[in-house]
C-alpha cells in the first residue's frame, strides 16, 4: 500500500485565496484526521470522521475552515478566505477505527499564506 | 484541565546511550500514543497502549495508568534517532487526541 496520500505538498498562496488540501487514507482504513501543525501551538487535531462521517469537528479554528470526505477514499480541507495566521502543516492520516487505534500519518502539506 | 506534559524538551546523547522520555497527563485516558517526527516533517507511530508494556525492536513504551504517566525508552540509541518524540493521549472525557509539546532529541556519533 502507498500509504497516506496528500496533495499538495507545498503551497503558496496570497492572503484572501481559497485554499484546497487533499487527502487519500489507507485502503481499508474507517477513520480519517486533519491535523496542524505551528511552531507556536504544535499538533492540533482539527476534525476526524468515521465512516466518512465527521465525528468530531471542535478543533475547526472558524467558518472559514470546512472539510468533506464525500467518499472512503477521498477528503478536502479547504480555507475560503485564506489568511497569513493559516500558514502551517497541515497533515492527514487514518486508521482502522477511530482515535484508540494505530494512526497513519501522510507526508504533509506545507501551507505558506502571504 | 486535560493537560499533557513531556520532559525532558531537548535531549543530546551519545551514539549507545539509553534514553528516557516522559510524559505526564492530568486525568484518566483511554489510550496513549507515541508519535516519532523526523527532521525532514515525516511522522510515524510508534505505539499506542493503554496499559502495561510494549516493545518494537530498540523502542519500549511503559505506562503507569495509577500515577498518571508512560515513558519511551531507547536501547542502543543511534543518530537516526535523532527527531522529536511526542505523546498524545485521549481523555477518556473527550473524544479527541491531546498532545504534548514534544522532546527533541539529538544523538550525537
Amino acid at each position: 500500500d502507498a500509504g497516506v496520500i496528500q496533495s499538495p505538498r507545498h503551497e503558496v498562496t496570497e492572503m484572501g485565496q481559497e485554499v484546497t488540501l487533499r487527502c487519500k487514507p489507507i485502503s481499508g482504513h474507517n477513520s480519517l484526521f486533519w491535523y496542524r501543525q505551528t511552531m507556536m501551538r504544535g499538533l492540533e487535531l482539527l476534525i476526524y470522521f468515521n465512516n466518512n462521517v465527521p465525528i468530531d469537528d471542535s478543533g475547526m479554528p472558524e467558518d472559514r475552515f470546512s472539510a468533506k470526505m464525500p467518499n472512503a477514499s477521498f477528503s478536502t480541507l479547504k480555507i475560503q478566505p485564506s489568511e497569513p495566521r493559516d500558514s502551517a502543516v497541515y497533515f492527514c492520516a487514518s486508521s482502522h477505527r477511530g482515535e484508540n487505534y494505530e494512526q497513519y500519518f501522510g507526508p504533509g502539506t506545507r501551507l505558506t499564506v502571504t | 484541565k486535560n493537560e499533557v506534559e513531556q520532559s525532558p524538551q531537548n535531549l543530546t546523547a551519545q551514539e549507545g546511550e539509553f534514553i528516557t522520555i516522559n510524559c505526564s497527563y492530568s486525568v484518566g485516558i483511554s489510550a496513549l500514543h507515541w508519535l516519532q517526527q523526523h527532521p525532514g516533517g515525516g511522522i510515524v507511530s510508534l505505539f499506542m497502549l493503554s496499559s502495561g508494556k510494549k516493545k518494537h525492536g530498540r523502542l519500549i513504551a511503559t505506562i503507569n495508568i495509577q500515577e498518571k504517566h508512560s515513558s519511551l525508552h531507547i536501547t542502543a540509541s543511534h543518530p537516526r534517532d535523532s527527531a522529536v518524540y511526542i505523546c498524545a493521549v485521549r481523555f477518556t472525557s473527550g473524544s479527541r487526541l491531546t498532545f504534548g509539546e514534544g522532546t527533541q532529541l539529538t544523538v550525537n556519533p
